[in-house]
C-alpha cells in the first residue's frame, strides 16, 4: 500500500529565505507526483506535476525533484514571501490503484515578514 | 474558464437527511472524482468516473452515491447522513482517462452532521 509522508509538520521561516518541503513515498512504481498549495478554508492549487520519467519541474520561484528509485520529492521556494504561507501537499499516483491519488499529511508554511 | 465549481460552500444537516453536493466542470474533462479531507487522515478518494455513464468506488464510497449523466457534472449524493461523514469535501478533474494529467480542484464544500 502506498504511504506518502511530509517532513516538517510545520515550518516557520523569515521572509526572503530559500526553503526545502520534503515528501517521501513507499512505493516507487508511480505514475507521476503532483505539489499543491491549500490556503485556509480553500481548494487545493496545483502548482507543478512531475511524470516519473522526469527528474525535475520550475514554474518561478518552484522548482520540484523527483527520485523514484529512493521515493522521495523535494519542493524548493526561492526567496520565499509572506504569500507563500500555506500548507503544502504532495500527492502520488501509483500504478496500482491509479483511479485515485495519495495524498502526504501536508507541512504548514509560515512567512515571517 | 470557470474551472471546478461545487455548491453549497458550507451544509449543516441533522443525521439521517440526505442531499446532494453539486461539482462541475467547464475544461471537457473526462475524468472527475470526489475525494474528502479529515484532520490526521488527509484526502481520500470516494468515487470517481472516467466518462460520462462511467462511475467505480474509491477507498472510502461508503454512505456515498454518484452518478454521470453528462460530462460536466458529477453530483455526490448523501443519502442518510451519519456524523462520520461531518468534513471537507473537494470534487477534482482532469482531462483524459490516463493518469499523467494534472488534477484541478474545486473549493470545497464543508459538510457538518449533527
Amino acid at each position: 500500500k502506498q504511504e506518502v509522508t511530509q517532513i516538517p509538520a510545520a515550518l516557520s521561516v523569515p521572509e526572503g529565505e530559500n526553503l526545502v518541503l520534503n515528501c517521501s513515498f513507499t512505493d516507487s512504481a508511480i505514475y507521476n507526483l503532483q505539489w499543491f498549495r491549500q490556503d485556509p478554508g480553500k481548494g487545493l492549487t496545483s502548482l507543478l506535476l512531475i511524470q516519473s520519467s522526469q527528474r525535475e519541474q520550475t514554474s518561478g520561484r518552484l522548482n520540484a525533484s523527483l527520485d523514484k528509485s529512493s521515493g522521495r520529492s523535494t519542493l524548493y521556494i526561492a526567496a520565499s514571501q509572506p504569500g507563500d504561507s500555506a500548507t503544502y501537499l504532495c500527492a502520488v499516483r501509483g500504478i496500482q490503484g491509479a483511479q485515485k491519488l495519495v495524498f502526504g499529511q501536508g507541512t504548514r508554511l509560515t512567512i515571517n515578514p | 474558464n470557470a474551472g471546478v465549481t461545487q455548491t453549497p460552500k458550507f451544509q449543516v444537516l441533522k443525521t439521517g437527511q440526505s442531499m446532494t453536493l453539486q461539482c462541475a466542470q467547464d475544461m471537457n474533462h473526462e475524468y472527475m472524482s470526489w475525494y474528502r479531507q479529515d484532520p490526521g487522515m488527509g484526502l481520500r478518494l470516494i468515487h470517481y468516473s472516467v466518462g460520462a455513464g462511467i462511475t467505480d468506488q474509491g477507498e472510502v464510497p461508503n454512505g456515498y452515491n454518484v452518478s454521470r449523466s453528462t460530462t460536466e457534472d458529477f453530483p455526490l449524493r448523501l443519502l442518510s447522513a451519519a456524523p462520520s461523514q461531518t468534513s471537507v469535501y473537494f470534487c477534482a478533474s482532469s482531462s483524459g482517462a490516463s493518469f499523467g494529467e494534472t488534477q484541478y480542484f474545486g473549493p470545497g464544500t464543508r459538510l457538518l452532521v449533527l
